[in-house]
């Protein structure tokens, strides 16, 4: 199983641009996130989703918008990026909604906006 | 205050130690994960305790419930142990999909 794959790896924008970051599953997991994390911080949840169709704002979601079309894919959109946004960050899943099975995350995207 | 809190922020052992990280946390949970980042930067769960104690290899991790407290063990440290030890946890009620993280613990393990 691929598990969680997301999409860049590295990305550098300009200020005022968007981009998409794509996150894609394949164990059938109800459950995404998107976190952020910024160095010395620990993670910081930016959205998450409980299924296909539902999405809710997590601690730190000014500036981001997420859809969740199909259980397999959650991108997490930037529109107007701002220096703020720099940072490395993960999506992750789980079968449960308190990880009784772990969490798999994904391998990161790190973003930088100058 | 942090509701998450681990120690030590950086720990370095030589190879063969017996580790062990900490973690405290401030609110009522439903669950405690333990998490290792990869110096690459790659994230996989270690455990999930809501009580007890959990061993897998040489790692152990501890639960008290009533004290509110977590610990990370590892036994005959190696240096592909090196890496950052993250704790977090899921909150009580609502909300348990919201886990708060701690910074983590980077451990490095010298030959």
């Amino acid at each position: 199983n691929a598990g969680v794959t997301q999409t860049p790896k590295f990305r550098i924008l300009k200020i005022g641009q968007s981009m998409t970051l794509q996150c894609a599953q394949d164990m059938n997991h109800n459950y995404m996130y998107w976190y952020r994390q910024d160095p010395g911080m620990g993670l910081k949840l930016i959205y998450y989703s409980v299924g296909a169709g539902i999405t809710d704002k997590g601690e730190v979601p000014n500036g981001y918008n997420v859809s969740r079309s199909t259980t397999e894919d959650f991108p997490l959109r930037l529109e107007l990026a701002a220096p703020s946004q720099t940072s490395v960050y993960f999506c992750a899943s789980s079968y449960s909604p308190r990880g009784s099975y772990g969490y798999t995350f994904g391998s990161g995207t790190r973003l930088t906006v100058v | 205050k942090n509701e998450v809190e681990q120690s030590p922020q950086n720990l370095t052992a030589q190879e063969g130690e017996f580790i062990t990280i900490n973690c405290s946390y401030s609110v009522g949970i439903s669950a405690l994960h333990w998490l290792q980042q990869h110096p690459g930067g790659g994230i996989v769960s270690l455990f999930m305790l809501s009580s007890g104690k959990k061993k897998h290899g040489r790692l152990i991790a501890t639960i008290n419930i009533q004290e509110k407290h977590s610990s990370l063990h590892i036994t005959a440290s190696h240096p592909r142990d090196s890496a950052v030890y993250i704790c977090a946890v899921s909150r009580l009620g609502g909300g348990s999909e919201k886990l708060v993280f701690g910074k983590g613990t980077k451990l490095t393990v010298n030959p």
